[in-house]
Order: structure tokens, then C-alpha cells, then sequence
């Protein structure tokens, strides 16, 4: 079992519409909670980052950790074609090793 | 506009050729990490270093190689390359958590990539 499980997708929406991305993880000790979007052919940049449960908003992004059921999402309101792209999930226990999921490519279409 | 820069976005070798994939970045950042990506596996770490000519394991070090003499530059070497290990490579950098004044210690900084093919 991987410690991270992150549906790969292709996930395809209306713009406009509200994008919601999960993870699971199987590590309790995670204290340190990430998103992050890459572009095709680039490499990732950090998006949102979450210190243990709770929710955190940066204007049209919401991240979301549920640390009881092992869970956490992301939200993208009023969703743009822009946004097209693949969202790594990421986590750490607070040490130098960070552990990816293999992404959700998501396509918002105009 | 900071940056991580590797130093090809595209390479291709041949089996058994020695590979070096260069890595500089301009934040004077202490950490550095090299990954590889594969579909559906994410991304996995190779080795990464906290310190100019310290270097520690990651989850996959087998047949790779590092080399950091300064603290700009991080450099990952295929030994012998394989078709194996025909991959997007790459490069992140960080510094250590400055918790005080709010600052985040993560791979907030990735290079555009290096897609390595070997045949």
C-alpha cells in the first residue's frame, strides 16, 4: 500500500464549475500538508500549504486536512481554463523527506 | 524572480554512458533535492543534501550518484546510465524552517526538469 493514494484522474470540467482533489495516507505521523501544480512540460510549484487539520484559503483555493479519517482535499471555486494542469498532494512528518502522490490531471474546459 | 535552473530540459543517452544533470539555484538556499518522476508513481526522491558537500539517501538511490561543492550548484550523476532509468529528473531547493517569522521549510522551489531518455 502506498503511504500516499491520489486518484491520477483525468478529471474534466466546466469553467465555472467548483474542482474538488483528494488524497488519502496511511501515515499518522504526517503533520505538514502540501498542494502543489504543475504545468506541462514544467516543474511543480508549491500551492497551498497546511500545518496539521484545518483549513486554509488563498482566493479561489481552499485546502482542506482531515487528519481523524487520514484526508485531505483541495477546492478551486470558479474553476478556469488556466487552471488545467496536474495537483500533486504532498506530506511530511516535519523531517527533509517529503512524500509526493502520483497527482490528478485536471482539465477545465471553456 | 527566484530560481532553480537545470541545466537541460531535454537529453538523450546511451546505455551505459556516464550522465551528469546539473542544478543551480539563486536563493541561497541550504537544502537541495534531486526526484524523479514517473507516471503514476509520482514523484520519488533520489538524494538530497542539507549542506554544501553533505549528501544523504533517499527512497531510490541505486545507480545514481550526487555532488554538491557549492551551495548554488547540486548535481546528479548516472554512473552507468539504463533504460530504466528513462525519467523526467528534478530539482528542488529549500531552507530550513524559519517557524518565528511564519516561513515554510518545503520543496517550495522546482526547476523546470530535465526529461532524460536512454536507449
Amino acid at each position: 500500500q502506498k503511504e500516499v493514494e491520489q486518484d491520477p484522474g483525468p478529471l474534466s470540467v466546466p469553467e465555472g464549475a467548483i474542482v474538488s482533489l483528494n488524497c488519502t495516507y496511511s501515515n499518522s505521523a504526517f503533520q505538514y500538508f502540501m498542494w502543489y501544480r504543475q504545468y506541462s512540460r514544467k516543474g511543480p510549484e508549491l500551492l497551498m500549504y497546511t500545518y496539521s487539520s484545518g483549513n486554509k484559503e488563498d482566493g479561489r483555493f481552499t485546502a482542506q486536512v482531515d487528519k481523524s479519517s487520514k484526508y485531505i482535499s483541495l477546492f478551486i471555486r470558479d474553476s478556469q481554463p488556466s487552471d488545467s494542469a496536474t495537483y500533486l498532494c504532498a506530506m511530511k512528518t516535519g523531517g527533509f523527506k517529503t512524500i509526493f502522490g502520483a497527482g490528478t490531471r485536471l482539465f477545465v474546459k471553456a | 524572480d527566484v530560481k532553480v535552473t537545470q541545466s537541460s530540459r531535454y537529453l538523450v543517452k546511451r546505455t551505459g554512458e556516464k550522465v551528469f544533470l546539473e542544478c543551480v539555484q539563486d536563493m541561497d538556499h541550504e537544502n537541495m533535492f534531486w526526484y524523479r518522476q514517473d507516471p503514476g508513481l509520482g514523484l520519488r526522491l533520489i538524494y538530497f543534501s542539507y549542506d554544501v558537500k553533505m549528501k544523504e539517501k533517499g527512497d531510490i538511490p541505486e545507480g545514481y550518484s550526487v555532488s554538491r561543492e557549492k551551495k548554488e550548484r547540486f548535481s546528479l550523476i548516472l554512473e552507468s546510465a539504463s533504460t530504466n532509468q528513462t525519467s523526467m529528473y528534478l530539482c528542488a531547493s529549500s531552507s530550513p524552517p524559519q517557524l518565528d517569522r511564519g516561513a515554510w521549510d518545503t520543496e517550495a522551489f522546482f526547476g523546470q526538469g530535465t526529461r532524460l531518455t536512454v536507449v
